[in-house]
Protein backbone atom coordinates (compact mmCIF):
# COMPACT_ATOMS: atom_id res chain seq x y z
CA UNK A 1 0.00 0.00 0.00
CA UNK A 2 1.10 3.07 -0.86
CA UNK A 3 0.74 6.98 -0.06
CA UNK A 4 -0.97 8.31 3.45
CA UNK A 5 -3.87 6.35 4.81
CA UNK A 6 -6.25 7.71 7.91
CA UNK A 7 -8.38 6.30 9.84
CA UNK A 8 -11.73 5.87 10.46
CA UNK A 9 -12.81 8.05 7.74
CA UNK A 10 -15.74 9.13 9.61
CA UNK A 11 -16.17 9.60 13.43
CA UNK A 12 -18.74 10.08 15.85
CA UNK A 13 -18.34 10.86 19.25
CA UNK A 14 -19.72 12.66 22.40
CA UNK A 15 -17.95 15.11 24.39
CA UNK A 16 -16.83 12.62 27.57
CA UNK A 17 -15.50 10.27 25.14
CA UNK A 18 -11.76 9.44 24.38
CA UNK A 19 -10.63 8.58 20.59
CA UNK A 20 -7.85 8.70 18.60
CA UNK A 21 -7.32 9.22 14.90
CA UNK A 22 -4.37 7.28 12.98
CA UNK A 23 -2.76 8.10 10.30
CA UNK A 24 -0.24 6.13 8.54
CA UNK A 25 2.55 6.99 5.51
CA UNK A 26 4.53 4.10 3.14
CA UNK A 27 6.29 7.05 1.40
CA UNK A 28 9.21 6.83 3.42
CA UNK A 29 9.13 10.59 4.90
CA UNK A 30 10.31 12.01 7.90
CA UNK A 31 7.97 14.74 8.56
CA UNK A 32 4.04 14.29 9.63
CA UNK A 33 1.41 16.69 10.08
CA UNK A 34 -2.16 17.32 11.82
CA UNK A 35 -3.99 19.97 9.91
CA UNK A 36 -7.69 20.92 10.89
CA UNK A 37 -9.99 21.96 8.11
CA UNK A 38 -12.87 23.72 9.30
CA UNK A 39 -15.70 25.31 7.39
CA UNK A 40 -14.89 28.14 5.10
CA UNK A 41 -12.05 28.75 6.82
CA UNK A 42 -8.26 28.13 5.88
CA UNK A 43 -6.48 24.79 6.93
CA UNK A 44 -5.15 25.25 10.68
CA UNK A 45 -1.83 23.41 10.96
CA UNK A 46 -1.92 21.93 14.14
CA UNK A 47 1.32 19.57 14.99
CA UNK A 48 4.34 18.96 13.13
CA UNK A 49 6.70 15.99 13.43
CA UNK A 50 9.95 15.49 12.28
CA UNK A 51 11.46 12.14 12.88
CA UNK A 52 9.14 11.50 15.62
CA UNK A 53 10.25 14.79 17.64
CA UNK A 54 7.40 17.39 17.98
CA UNK A 55 8.37 20.56 16.06
CA UNK A 56 5.72 23.01 16.40
CA UNK A 57 2.24 22.72 18.68
CA UNK A 58 0.30 26.00 16.76
CA UNK A 59 -1.20 26.52 21.03
CA UNK A 60 -3.54 23.50 20.34
CA UNK A 61 -5.53 22.79 23.21
CA UNK A 62 -4.30 19.69 25.39
CA UNK A 63 -7.73 18.12 24.82
CA UNK A 64 -6.12 17.13 21.67
CA UNK A 65 -2.92 15.10 22.04
CA UNK A 66 -0.65 13.66 19.41
CA UNK A 67 1.50 10.87 19.24
CA UNK A 68 4.18 9.56 16.93
CA UNK A 69 5.51 6.06 17.79
CA UNK A 70 7.79 6.42 14.68
CA UNK A 71 7.90 7.97 10.82
CA UNK A 72 5.46 6.11 9.41
CA UNK A 73 2.69 6.60 12.12
CA UNK A 74 1.14 9.37 13.72
CA UNK A 75 -2.28 9.61 16.06
CA UNK A 76 -4.11 12.07 17.55
CA UNK A 77 -5.47 11.14 20.85
CA UNK A 78 -9.24 13.06 21.45
CA UNK A 79 -10.75 13.68 24.75
CA UNK A 80 -13.19 15.93 26.26
CA UNK A 81 -13.99 17.65 22.84
CA UNK A 82 -15.85 20.62 22.28
CA UNK A 83 -18.90 20.65 19.24
CA UNK A 84 -16.76 23.36 17.83
CA UNK A 85 -14.07 20.71 17.42
CA UNK A 86 -16.44 18.99 14.59
CA UNK A 87 -14.24 19.64 11.63
CA UNK A 88 -12.13 17.44 8.47
CA UNK A 89 -8.99 16.70 10.11
CA UNK A 90 -6.27 15.57 7.37
CA UNK A 91 -2.86 14.26 8.29
CA UNK A 92 0.17 15.28 5.46
CA UNK A 93 3.85 13.82 5.38
CA UNK A 94 6.69 15.23 3.71
CA UNK A 95 10.16 14.46 2.77
CA UNK A 96 11.34 17.26 2.87
CA UNK A 97 9.63 20.04 5.06
CA UNK A 98 8.01 21.57 1.94
CA UNK A 99 6.12 19.89 -0.39
CA UNK A 100 3.47 18.19 1.60
CA UNK A 101 0.94 14.85 0.62
CA UNK A 102 -2.17 14.71 2.51
CA UNK A 103 -4.58 11.61 3.36
CA UNK A 104 -8.12 11.69 2.70
CA UNK A 105 -9.20 12.81 6.46
CA UNK A 106 -11.17 12.22 9.08
CA UNK A 107 -14.47 13.47 9.45
CA UNK A 108 -14.92 14.07 13.14
CA UNK A 109 -18.59 15.12 14.62
CA UNK A 110 -18.64 16.10 18.57
CA UNK A 111 -22.26 15.63 20.01
CA UNK B 1 5.35 35.23 8.44
CA UNK B 2 4.31 34.01 5.39
CA UNK B 3 0.36 34.34 4.04
CA UNK B 4 -1.42 33.40 1.09
CA UNK B 5 -5.06 35.51 -0.16
CA UNK B 6 -6.75 34.00 -2.41
CA UNK B 7 -9.60 36.92 -3.65
CA UNK B 8 -12.04 34.60 -5.29
CA UNK B 9 -14.40 32.66 -2.72
CA UNK B 10 -15.87 30.97 -5.57
CA UNK B 11 -16.13 31.21 -9.32
CA UNK B 12 -18.18 29.80 -12.09
CA UNK B 13 -17.45 28.50 -15.19
CA UNK B 14 -19.15 26.69 -18.45
CA UNK B 15 -17.69 23.42 -19.53
CA UNK B 16 -14.82 24.08 -22.26
CA UNK B 17 -14.13 27.65 -21.22
CA UNK B 18 -11.30 28.92 -19.65
CA UNK B 19 -10.60 29.04 -16.03
CA UNK B 20 -8.12 31.38 -13.82
CA UNK B 21 -7.58 31.41 -10.21
CA UNK B 22 -6.07 33.92 -8.43
CA UNK B 23 -3.40 33.66 -5.35
CA UNK B 24 -1.57 36.15 -3.96
CA UNK B 25 1.16 35.50 -1.39
CA UNK B 26 3.38 38.07 1.43
CA UNK B 27 6.83 36.60 2.19
CA UNK B 28 10.16 38.44 2.09
CA UNK B 29 12.09 36.06 0.21
CA UNK B 30 11.48 33.58 -2.61
CA UNK B 31 9.06 31.26 -1.32
CA UNK B 32 7.94 27.52 -2.39
CA UNK B 33 4.17 27.71 -3.79
CA UNK B 34 1.71 25.43 -4.05
CA UNK B 35 -1.16 24.68 -5.94
CA UNK B 36 -3.63 21.73 -4.07
CA UNK B 37 -7.01 20.91 -5.02
CA UNK B 38 -9.79 19.01 -2.86
CA UNK B 39 -13.26 17.43 -4.44
CA UNK B 40 -15.74 16.32 -1.45
CA UNK B 41 -15.18 14.34 0.89
CA UNK B 42 -11.41 13.79 0.29
CA UNK B 43 -7.86 14.89 1.50
CA UNK B 44 -5.49 17.51 -0.87
CA UNK B 45 -4.17 16.51 -3.77
CA UNK B 46 -0.65 18.31 -5.09
CA UNK B 47 -1.55 19.75 -8.41
CA UNK B 48 1.55 21.60 -9.23
CA UNK B 49 4.63 23.69 -7.12
CA UNK B 50 7.33 26.17 -7.62
CA UNK B 51 10.72 25.93 -6.14
CA UNK B 52 12.67 27.56 -8.44
CA UNK B 53 13.86 27.99 -12.16
CA UNK B 54 11.25 28.86 -15.19
CA UNK B 55 8.16 31.06 -13.86
CA UNK B 56 5.54 28.70 -15.90
CA UNK B 57 5.15 25.27 -13.97
CA UNK B 58 3.37 22.66 -15.43
CA UNK B 59 0.99 20.06 -13.67
CA UNK B 60 -1.11 17.16 -13.93
CA UNK B 61 -4.58 17.29 -15.08
CA UNK B 62 -3.54 20.20 -17.66
CA UNK B 63 -2.92 22.68 -14.80
CA UNK B 64 -0.10 25.50 -14.89
CA UNK B 65 0.48 28.58 -12.98
CA UNK B 66 3.08 31.31 -13.52
CA UNK B 67 4.94 33.02 -10.87
CA UNK B 68 5.45 36.70 -10.60
CA UNK B 69 7.56 38.28 -8.61
CA UNK B 70 6.57 41.65 -9.25
CA UNK B 71 3.45 40.98 -8.38
CA UNK B 72 3.67 38.51 -5.65
CA UNK B 73 0.77 35.94 -7.65
CA UNK B 74 0.78 32.58 -8.70
CA UNK B 75 -2.18 31.70 -10.48
CA UNK B 76 -3.49 29.08 -11.53
CA UNK B 77 -5.09 28.32 -15.45
CA UNK B 78 -6.38 25.66 -17.54
CA UNK B 79 -7.05 26.27 -20.86
CA UNK B 80 -10.64 24.30 -21.10
CA UNK B 81 -12.39 22.89 -17.91
CA UNK B 82 -14.15 19.51 -17.89
CA UNK B 83 -17.12 19.04 -15.50
CA UNK B 84 -14.45 16.73 -13.37
CA UNK B 85 -12.71 19.86 -12.36
CA UNK B 86 -15.33 21.04 -9.98
CA UNK B 87 -13.18 21.06 -6.69
CA UNK B 88 -12.27 23.77 -3.91
CA UNK B 89 -8.78 25.12 -4.72
CA UNK B 90 -5.97 25.92 -2.76
CA UNK B 91 -2.67 28.24 -3.23
CA UNK B 92 0.30 27.71 -0.16
CA UNK B 93 2.98 29.36 0.43
CA UNK B 94 6.05 27.07 2.03
CA UNK B 95 8.56 28.62 4.08
CA UNK B 96 10.35 27.91 7.63
CA UNK B 97 9.38 24.17 6.88
CA UNK B 98 5.63 24.83 7.17
CA UNK B 99 3.04 25.59 4.74
CA UNK B 100 0.43 28.34 4.95
CA UNK B 101 -2.81 28.04 3.00
CA UNK B 102 -4.94 30.44 1.27
CA UNK B 103 -9.05 29.97 2.19
CA UNK B 104 -9.70 28.13 -1.15
CA UNK B 105 -11.70 28.79 -4.27
CA UNK B 106 -14.16 26.44 -5.20
CA UNK B 107 -15.41 26.07 -8.66
CA UNK B 108 -18.53 25.31 -9.83
CA UNK B 109 -18.65 23.81 -13.48
CA UNK B 110 -22.06 24.28 -15.58
CA UNK B 111 -22.69 22.33 -18.28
Amino acid sequence: ETGVTQTPRHLVMGMTNKKSLKCEQHLGHNAMYWYKQSAKKPLELMFVYNFKEQTENNSVPSRFSPECPNSSHLFLHLHTLQPEDSALYLCASSPDLNEQFFGPGTRLTVL
Amino acid sequence: AQSVTQPDIHITVSEGASLELRCNYSYGATPYLFWYVQSPGQGLQLLLKYFSGDTLVQGIKGFEAEFKRSQSSFNLRKPSVHWSDAAEYFCAVGADYKLSFGAGTTVTVRA
